[in-house]
């Protein structure tokens, strides 16, 4: 089956780093993405991975160890304008279609 | 360049009225997709296109048809509507496989009474 795991929330407080992880199952692999959400809007693009490191881009990093299935999103020197709602996405085989986790909420705090 | 809309915002039905919503991309993108959002549910596809005149089911398709007629626009269509339906409807499309990134529409809120 396709699953993907993620904390349903996690708080943090503004000038600090957080890493948010990501553990998925799937029939096929290629690529897993990192979206942002703020409440109300649309998912937009953070990061991609498909081969296993880290990305770095800006105050944000994402992780990818495809053979423990296991992701990390890092982002340094938080902001308040952070809070949101982070998506873990992994794309199958083919390219088709992509599976989204449920999302994590980070609340920032003063 | 508009990028991925939606039309329309917001919308109250009642139970089995009939609605299309209609997504537009300007991006010359080939695939596109429907998802809804609900609470802790993440994001669950519906149906998707990988080009015109073709379409296929996602996860959830029960309930929804889709028509994708031109290259930048795919229609959603409910033809009787059910307070299961009631949920944030996103579109999304991209470039053929690679690493390119989905680019999501602004989103349609639906309620069904």
């Amino acid at each position: 089956g396709q699953n993907i795991d993620q904390p349903t929330e996690m708080t943090a407080t503004e000038g600090a780093i957080v890493q948010i992880n990501c553990t998925y199952q799937t029939s096929g692999f290629n690529g897993l993405f990192w979206y942002q959400q703020h409440a109300g809007e649309a998912p937009t693009f953070l990061s991609y991975n498909v081969l296993d490191g880290l990305e770095e881009k800006g105050r944000f990093s994402s992780f990818l160890s495809r053979s423990k299935g296991y992701s990390y999103l890092l982002l340094k020197e938080l902001q308040m304008k952070d809070s949101a709602s982070y998506l873990c996405a992994v794309r199958n085989t083919g390219g088709f279609k992509t599976i989204f986790g449920a999302g994590t909420r980070l609340f920032v705090k003063a | 360049n508009a990028g991925v809309t939606q039309t329309p915002k917001f919308r109250v039905l009642k139970t089995g009225q009939s609605m299309t919503l209609l997504c537009a991309q300007d991006m010359n993108h080939e695939y596109m997709y429907w998802y809804r959002q609900d609470p802790g549910m993440g994001l669950r596809l519906i149906h998707y296109s990988v080009g015109e005149g073709t379409t296929a089911k996602g996860e959830v398709p029960d309930g929804y048809n889709v028509s994708r007629l031109k290259k930048q626009n795919f229609l959603l269509g409910l033809e009787s509507a059910a307070p299961s339906q009631t949920s944030v409807y996103f579109c999304a499309s991209t470039h053929r496989v690679g690493g390119e990134t989905q680019y999501f529409g602004p989103g349609t809120r639906l309620l069904v009474l």
